[in-house]
């Protein structure tokens, strides 16, 4: 069975940069079927989704956060990160991981989710 | 970007009662829309994707329809575990927006 789990610093001071992984277990991050994305949830508000990454390494960003956001693959570790510069109190939110299902040529979804981590960004 | 709307925001309801909740997309999306289901503290789950595939091991109670701009998430008969908030999202084209999110808390 297919899990993800996120791991990382869960406080990050104004300025930096908040880093993030998605550990992949139980299946393989290099699959032609799969993105795998970041998703974050600011306290008691709704979903942003983040962006994207192939195992290939193609990646899609929002284009709101696209000038502060890195994110990588390493199919070796079956892991995936997401690097986020600059962060202000606004950064300050749960982070998900979760893979998005690339059924063609007309479905898409996210069935996998890790649970989440909560960054806080504060001095 | 494509900016998504979700009507009622909050909902209540009672035990058996039918409930629908719309999204509304602000442009054509096709059937590039999944609903997800979260509980407090918990990730999102998915329960319908393509406007109207079940997915595996969501009971059939959940019903989705609906294509282009108008969706529809129908709750045949509530039970006590769908007291939850519900989202929309769409899947046409990046960024992958979500919808503000359906609570449907207990009446």
């Amino acid at each position: 069975q297919l899990q993800l789990q996120e791991s990382g610093p869960r406080l990050v001071k104004p300025s930096e940069t908040l880093s993030l992984t998605c550990t992949v277990s139980g299946g393989s991050i290099s699959s032609s079927l799969y993105y795998w994305d970041w998703i974050r949830q600011p306290p008691g508000k709704g979903l942003e989704w983040i962006g994207s990454i192939y195992y290939s390494g193609t990646t899609y960003y929002s284009p709101s956060l696209k000038s502060r956001i890195t994110m990588s693959v390493d199919t070796s570790k079956n892991q995936f990160s997401l690097k986020l510069s600059s962060v202000t109190a606004a950064d300050t939110a749960v982070y998900f991981c979760a893979r998005h299902v690339l059924q063609l040529p007309d479905k898409y979804y996210m069935d996998v989710w890790g649970q989440g981590t909560t960054v806080t960004v504060s001095s | 970007d494509i900016q998504l709307t979700q009507s009622p925001s909050f909902l209540s309801a009672s035990v058996g009662d039918r409930v629908t909740i719309t999204c509304r997309a602000s442009q054509d999306i096709s059937s590039y829309l999944a609903w997800y289901q979260q509980k407090p503290g918990k990730a999102p789950n998915l329960l319908m994707y393509a406007a109207s595939t079940l997915h595996s091991g969501v009971p059939s109670r959940f019903s989705g329809s609906g294509s282009g701009t108008e969706f529809t998430l129908t709750i045949s008969s509530l039970q006590p575990e769908d007291f939850a908030t519900y989202y929309c999202q769409q899947l046409h084209s990046h960024p992958f927006t979500f919808g503000p999110g359906t609570k449907v808390d207990i009446k």
